[in-house]
């Protein structure tokens, strides 16, 4: 089965700083991985997903992750960060082409310090 | 165009009794997903819906938990007999299904927060 490690649960960095969360997955098959955004009371919005066509992907609002099979990592990154960019990231792993469920890492809550 | 609309988005409850929740996803999406939100556990899966059918249910904490979908759209999570360890954000997700396409690309709703007291 697969399953998602996100390391640190609170990141906090100064604005216009980088801003690197990371998240190791597990998966038996090659995985379908993606990067979610939690703003307060709201629901998830996808950032970006690696669906093996390129190893770097490019998301919404500036972020990239890139794919890196040999350390099993799907890091999120952001050259400079915004006051808008606090929220809770999530990634998740999917083993499956088609609808099949997700698989959560723990989130990590991400402060933005002026 | 619309998104995925939930409903009720705050449902406060006594333990014991039951609890309906509602999701409406995006117009044309073949499949959806429930899932929960909680302080302990994260976000969990609870259950996956194509068409009206139901391939994977895996995620059901107990029998108290049921859902359903008609017409290939609107979908009900029911919990019956409440405790409060249902406290939580119940979250639904929609996506369109491509055959052969790669991606599982699902878009949330805005959830319903139940709280049990």
């Amino acid at each position: 089965a697969q399953s998602v490690t996100q390391l640190g649960s609170h990141v906090s960095v100064s604005e216009g700083a980088l801003v690197l969360l990371r998240c190791n997955y597990s998966s038996s098959v090659p995985p379908y991985l993606f990067w979610y955004v939690q703003y307060p009371n709201q629901g998830l919005q996808l950032l970006l997903k690696y669906t093996s066509a390129a190893t770097l992907v490019k998301g919404i609002n500036g972020f990239e992750a890139e794919f890196k099979k040999s350390e099993t990592s799907f890091h999120l990154t952001k050259p400079s960060a915004h006051r808008s960019d606090a929220a809770e990231y999530f990634c998740a792993v999917s083993d499956s082409e088609g609808a099949q469920k997700l698989v959560f890492g723990q989130g990590t809550r991400l402060t933005i310090n002026p | 165009g619309a998104g995925v609309s939930q409903s009720p988005s705050n449902k406060v409850t006594e333990k014991g009794k039951d609890v309906e929740l509602r999701c409406d996803p995006i117009s044309g999406h073949t499949a959806l997903y429930w899932y929960r939100q909680s302080l302990g556990q994260g976000l969990e899966f609870l259950i996956y819906f194509q068409g009206n059918s139901a391939p994977d249910k895996s995620g059901l904490p107990s029998d108290r938990f049921s859902a359903e979908r008609t017409g290939g759209s609107v979908s009900t999570l029911t919990i019956q007999r409440t405790q409060q360890e249902d406290s939580a954000v119940y979250l639904c997700a929609s996506s369109l299904v491509l055959l052969g396409a790669p991606t599982n690309e699902q878009y949330f709703g805005p959830g319903t927060r139940l709280t049990v007291t």
